[in-house]
C-alpha cells in the first residue's frame, strides 16, 4: 500500500541554519504531497502543498518539490529561527481516494532550533 | 470561527470503561475524519465521513464507533477502552481536497 518515509529526529539546529528534512513516498500513480507542522500542544497545520510532478509549494520560508523521478518531497528552509521548533509531518493523499482527501502520514520529525 | 473544538482535552480511563471524543467543527465542512497519533507511527486515519449520514472506516478502526448526525458534530465512540487504545486523537475537516483542518487534540490514556 501507499506508504510515506521520512528521516528521523530529532533534528537539532542552530538559529539561521539550513534546514532540510527528507521525505520519500511510495504510492500508485500521482499521489498530492503535504507537509503539515505540529507546534506544542496543538493541533496540525497545513504547511504547504502539491498535486503534480516538478510542483513546488512554498509558504513561510519554508518549500518542497515534489520529485516524481525520485519520489521523494524534501522539506527545505534557508534560515531556521527558534519559532520553527516544532514536528514536521510529510503526508499523501492517494491518486484513487475516491474523492475524499485521505491522508497518509510519515512518523514525523522533531525540529529543535537554539538561539 | 472556532474552527475544529475537541472535548476534552484529557482523560483516563479503566481498561473496559466507554467513553465518548467529542468533535465539532462550525466551518460547514462535508468531511470529517478522527486520526490516531503514537509515538514513532504519525497520524493513521480511524474512521471519516463525507456528509451526515456517511461514515465509513479508516486503517485502524477495531474499537471504535462513529455516527455522524449533523453537519457538524462527528463523536468518537470506544465502547470498551483497551491500553492499545492509549493515544492521541485528532479530529479533521475539510470542504475540499488538500486541506484539511485539525482539532487540538484529546490525550487519552487507559490504565
Amino acid at each position: 500500500g501507499d506508504s510515506v518515509t521520512q528521516m528521523e529526529g530529532p533534528v537539532t539546529l542552530s538559529e539561521e541554519a539550513f534546514l532540510t528534512i527528507n521525505c520519500t513516498y511510495t504510492a500508485t500513480g500521482y499521489p498530492s504531497l503535504f507537509w503539515y507542522v505540529q507546534y506544542p500542544g496543538e493541533g496540525l497545520q497545513l504547511l504547504l502543498k502539491a498535486t503534480k510532478a516538478d510542483d513546488k509549494g512554498s509558504n513561510k520560508g519554508f518549500e518542497a518539490t515534489y520529485r516524481k523521478e525520485t519520489t521523494s518531497f524534501h522539506l527545505e528552509k534557508g534560515s531556521v529561527q527558534v519559532s520553527d521548533s516544532a514536528v514536521y509531518f510529510c503526508a499523501l493523499t492517494p491518486m484513487f481516494s475516491g474523492g475524499y482527501n485521505k491522508l497518509i502520514f510519515g512518523a514525523g520529525t522533531r525540529l529543535a532550533v537554539h538561539p | 470561527n472556532a474552527g475544529v473544538t475537541q472535548t476534552p482535552k484529557f482523560q483516563v480511563l479503566k481498561t473496559g470503561q466507554s467513553m465518548t471524543l467529542q468533535c465539532a467543527q462550525d466551518m460547514n465542512h462535508e468531511y470529517m475524519s478522527w486520526y490516531r497519533q503514537d509515538p514513532g507511527m504519525g497520524l493513521r486515519l480511524i474512521h471519516y465521513s463525507v456528509g451526515a449520514g456517511i461514515t465509513d472506516q479508516g486503517e485502524v478502526p477495531n474499537g471504535y464507533n462513529v455516527s455522524r448526525s449533523t453537519t457538524e458534530d462527528f463523536p468518537l465512540r470506544l465502547l470498551s477502552a483497551a491500553p492499545s487504545q492509549t493515544s492521541v486523537y485528532f479530529c479533521a475537516s475539510s470542504s475540499r481536497p488538500y486541506e484539511q483542518y485539525f482539532g487540538p487534540g484529546t490525550r487519552l490514556t487507559v490504565t
